[in-house]
């Protein structure tokens, strides 16, 4: 039963197409997250969802969307997308961060060719 | 602002050999501070946590660290490298327990 998911764990795509990538939780926690990771591995956070209200919107295009129908689901999707948009994006959630940290998806990989 | 830096992109050490992995964090308040592990094509699992009980933490897979204010660091530890140790490693802070905010992270490669 994973705990964390994310679908899909592929995703190649043409410049210009717009895509969405979900996440979904039962963990029963309160907090989501988006983050990026490139190709030197570094760790941006994007967004951050708190029972549905976004609390943390990082400087981030705004061809990037995201949504939160429930606290147990954060979508994000990405408008006309761009050869720089080629990433890893994890999603990830939390209860108490300063307690537990996050529980992390295993990650969609994006290629945009 | 509260930040890490993680010295060492990449460390090889001979399996049974010790593992050091260094983090040093940036904080204008008590931190709180953690480590992830990353397997090839996988996500961040943790690792283990400081949250201010006990400086010297111990972790899964046979990994601590310890938390020291005076040279403001958290270092991972394990006595003895296994193989399946080899994986990239992430040092995190918490910034006002709203967000993490991670290390650049460290490659760390197992040799036989």
């Amino acid at each position: 039963d994973t705990a964390v998911s994310q679908t899909p764990k592929y995703l190649v795509t043409q410049m210009g197409n717009d895509k969405s990538i979900k996440c979904e939780q039962n963990l029963g926690h309160d907090t989501m997250y988006w983050y990026k990771q490139d190709s030197k591995k570094f760790l941006k956070i994007m967004f951050s969802y708190n029972n549905k209200e976004l609390i943390i919107n990082e400087t981030v295009p705004n061809r990037f969307s995201p949504k939160s129908p429930d606290k147990a689901h954060l979508n994000l999707h990405i408008n006309s997308l761009e050869l720089g948009d080629s990433a890893v994006y994890f999603c990830a959630s939390s209860q108490d961060l300063t307690v537990y940290g996050y529980t992390f998806g295993s990650g969609t990989r994006l290629t945009v060719v | 602002a509260q930040s890490v830096t993680q010295l060492g992109s990449h460390v090889s050490v001979s399996e049974g050999a010790l593992v050091l992995l260094r983090c040093n964090y940036s904080s204008s308040v008590p931190p709180y501070l953690f480590w992830y592990v990353q397997y090839p094509n996988q996500g961040l699992q943790l690792l283990l946590k400081y949250t201010s009980a006990a400086t010297l933490v111990k972790g899964i897979n046979g990994f601590e660290a310890e938390f020291k204010k005076s040279e403001t660091s958290f270092h991972l530890t394990k006595p003895s490298a296994h193989m399946s140790d080899a994986a990239e490693y992430f040092c995190a802070v918490s910034v006002f327990a709203n967000k993490l905010i991670f290390g650049t992270g460290t490659l760390l490669a197992v040799q036989p």
